[in-house]
């Protein structure tokens, strides 16, 4: 069974950094580029950004609300993928989903999410 | 980067009645479209992929269709399950992967 864990959520004061970490098994995890996506409350889902595989140089693409403060890395030997999130703004605050897509859309793009991990930005 | 305009926002209906949710997308993506059911407090579910394929183990009341700029799912008899919120994904151009609003399903 294909499963994709979250965890490092919790309570930080603004300015402050934090790693995420999804934890995945069940499938090859070299094969598969990583997303990461968050839900403020009461809002819509947002992609934050994702890691490329190996044959892609691991290369990260960010939206531009994160770009310049959150990193994404992997560690393909573990098959766990990081959301390192540095200066963490109050708006911020969400529930953070990783998911995984196939660059080679062998069965369309994004099959597989976690089940979130609740960050919270407050002092 | 690629918009992707949801609609309704919100839907009132009962059980039994069959619903449809529209996405626009602001340029043509062809059938690069996913669907996803997320219940409240609960990961994301894919229903759709490519616009009208249908997800291994979701009942087939569930279907989808369009290309192009525009695309629809559509549930054909609404169950109690599916009160939920809907979300369209596309992926033809990325970065950024961009979704639609949401549309939250709510019991009439």
């Amino acid at each position: 069974e294909v499963q994709l864990v979250e965890s490092g959520g919790g309570l930080v004061k603004p300015g402050r950094s934090l790693r995420l970490s999804c934890t995945t098994s069940g499938f090859i995890f070299g094969d598969y580029a990583m997303n990461w996506f968050r839900q403020a409350p009461g809002k819509g889902l947002e992609w934050v950004g994702f890691i490329r595989t190996k044959p892609y140089a691991w290369t990260t693409e960010f939206a531009a609300s994160v770009k310049g403060r959150f990193t994404i890395s992997r560690e393909d030997s573990k098959s766990i993928a990081y959301l390192q999130m540095n200066n963490l703004k109050t708006e911020d605050t969400a529930v953070y989903y990783c998911s995984r897509h196939d660059p080679k859309f062998r069965e369309g793009f994004m099959d597989v999410w976690g089940q979130g991990t609740t960050v919270t930005i407050s002092s | 980067d690629i918009q992707m305009t949801q609609s309704p926002s919100s839907l009132s209906a009962s059980v039994g009645d069959r619903v449809t949710i529209t996405c626009r997308a602001s340029q043509d993506i062809r059938n690069d479209v996913e669907w996803f059911q997320q219940k409240p407090g609960k990961a994301p579910k894919r229903l759709i992929y490519e616009a009208s394929s249908l997800q291994s183990g979701v009942p087939s009341r569930f279907s989808g269709s369009g290309s192009g700029t525009e695309f629809t799912l559509t549930i054909s008899s609404l169950q109690p399950e599916d009160f939920a919120t809907y979300y369209c994904l596309q992926y033809y151009t990325f970065p950024p992967i961009t979704l639609g609003q949401g549309t939250r399903l709510e019991i009439k």
